[in-house]
């Protein structure tokens, strides 16, 4: 157990909607990332949230945003779902300083 | 830019036999290299990672691997495979220390024959 806790665990949207994935960060871990992985795939770095402010994002189009919170949870939402977006969304949380990024178990997203 | 490539999507190895898993990564910069184990169904776990220091690197689960600068590679291996290894394993590699977007490999199958 990494203490990081993702809701729901399993998603199923149509084509269009929108959704949003939350993630508990380990106590005391400022940083959040949120990474896709399609199936059979390794993750792909979506962005990363530092002190409530974005630090860093990778391809993704702008449908995809995050937020994160005082209290270090994060939030990762997707507009106009498309069926490619259907992959298991991980979040990873980390202190500054430290080597370590911590991972979740994942939410399962699947979009008819 | 950095990249990871995997050499082999599936690998299959007998109960008791040696495990190799090949990483060989593509960084402008010193990189900071990690592998990661995947079970079904469940989030990603740290087996062990380089930084700094001693390029043979001792993780969980009785799996070391060595970082090879002039081979640019980061294999990772375990004396004797047991049944509960199998899983997916990526290797990944980032610029700096936990801070940077970890960009992962393709990952490798890795299934264990009684």
């Amino acid at each position: 157990e990494t203490g990081v806790t993702q809701s729901p665990t399993h998603l199923i949207k149509t084509r269009g909607q929108q959704v949003t994935l939350r993630c508990s960060s380990q106590s005391g871990h400022n940083t959040v990332s949120w990474y896709q992985q399609a199936l059979g795939q390794g993750p792909q770095f979506i962005f990363q949230y530092y002190r409530e402010e974005e630090n860093g994002r990778g391809n993704f189009p702008p449908r995809f945003s995050g937020l994160q919170f005082p209290n270090y949870s994060s939030e990762l939402n997707v507009n106009a779902l498309e069926l490619d977006d259907s992959a298991l969304y991980l979040c990873a949380s980390y202190k500054q300083g430290i080597d370590e990024q911590y991972f979740g178990p994942g939410t399962r997203l699947t979009v008819t | 830019a950095q990249s990871v490539t995997q050499l082999g999507s599936h690998v299959s190895v007998s109960e008791g036999a040696l495990v190799l898993l090949r990483c060989n990564y593509s960084s402008s910069v010193p990189p900071y290299l990690f592998w990661y184990v995947q079970y079904p169904n469940q989030g990603l776990q740290l087996l062990l990672k380089y930084t700094t220091g001693a390029t043979l690197v001792k993780g969980i689960n009785g799996f070391e691997a060595e970082f090879k600068k002039s081979e640019t590679s980061f294999h990772l291996t375990k004396p004797s495979a047991h049944m509960s290894d199998a899983a997916e394993y990526f290797c990944a590699v980032s610029e700096r220390s936990g801070a940077q977007k970890l960009v992962f490999g393709q990952g490798t199958r890795l299934t264990i024959n009684p």
